[in-house]
């Protein structure tokens, strides 16, 4: 399998501008979860989902952030407008039938926000 | 509500000992471990489940005291690879809550 696949790797943007993040789960993963890393904050869950139905979004900072899951092999992180604070590394990760599972992360993109 | 590790850094030369710390405020019903190394994704290392029990993977192991509401992750004779970024996780209805991350470096 080719692991949880997510793209672009890197996005440098400059404020205001809509930035749309993807990712690929691992086949047969009914979880997916959107993680933001930064040196401030650490690991942050925003927002997962379960059979491709957002299940808790309490991670989300605020209206400027969305995400979609329209299939089970296809989820969005969109950021519009994007803000400077928004830089970090945003992860996705997959994972079998609940909360004691492992999960799988993806390579995380980087995103810059001028 | 974020669980806190202890200690937040960790300097070793190879083959010695290591113990990471994580609590909660919270109750624990798992928590998971994994390891993240520079510029890389995450990557599970083990689950501890109810029960206080053990669990191992080659020479790193890991315990769970759910009524002091903590686990410890236990590096022995500790190798290069070990080198990173170590985060507990615990288990919040089929979501994980990650620590604050303790960072791990061997040197020769």
């Amino acid at each position: 399998d080719a692991g949880v696949i997510q793209s672009p790797r890197h996005e440098v943007t400059e404020m205001g501008q809509e930035v749309t993040l993807r990712c690929k789960p691992i086949s047969g993963h009914d979880y997916l979860f959107w993680y933001r890393q930064t040196m401030m904050r650490g690991l942050e869950l925003l927002i997962y989902f379960n059979n491709n139905v957002p299940i808790d979004d309490s991670g989300m900072p605020e209206d400027r952030f969305s995400a979609k899951m329209p299939n089970a092999s296809f989820s969005t992180l969109k950021i519009q407008p994007s803000e400077p604070r928004d830089s970090a590394v945003y992860f996705c990760a997959s994972s079998l039938s609940g909360g004691a599972r492992e999960q799988f992360f993806g390579p995380g993109t980087r995103l810059t926000v001028l | 509500q974020q669980p806190v590790q202890s200690p937040q850094a960790v300097i070793l030369r190879e083959g010695e000992d290591a113990v990471i710390n994580c609590s909660s405020s919270k109750a624990l019903y798992s928590v998971h471990w994994y390891r993240q190394k520079h510029g890389e994704a995450p990557v599970f290392l083990m689950i501890l489940l109810k029960g206080g029990e053990q669990k191992g993977h080659d020479k790193i192991s890991a315990s769970f005291n759910e009524k002091k509401q903590q686990s410890s992750l236990y590096l022995t004779a500790s190798q290069l690879s070990y080198s990173g970024t170590y985060f507990c996780g615990t288990e919040r209805t089929d979501k994980l809550i990650f620590g604050t991350g303790t960072r791990l470096q061997v040197f020769p």
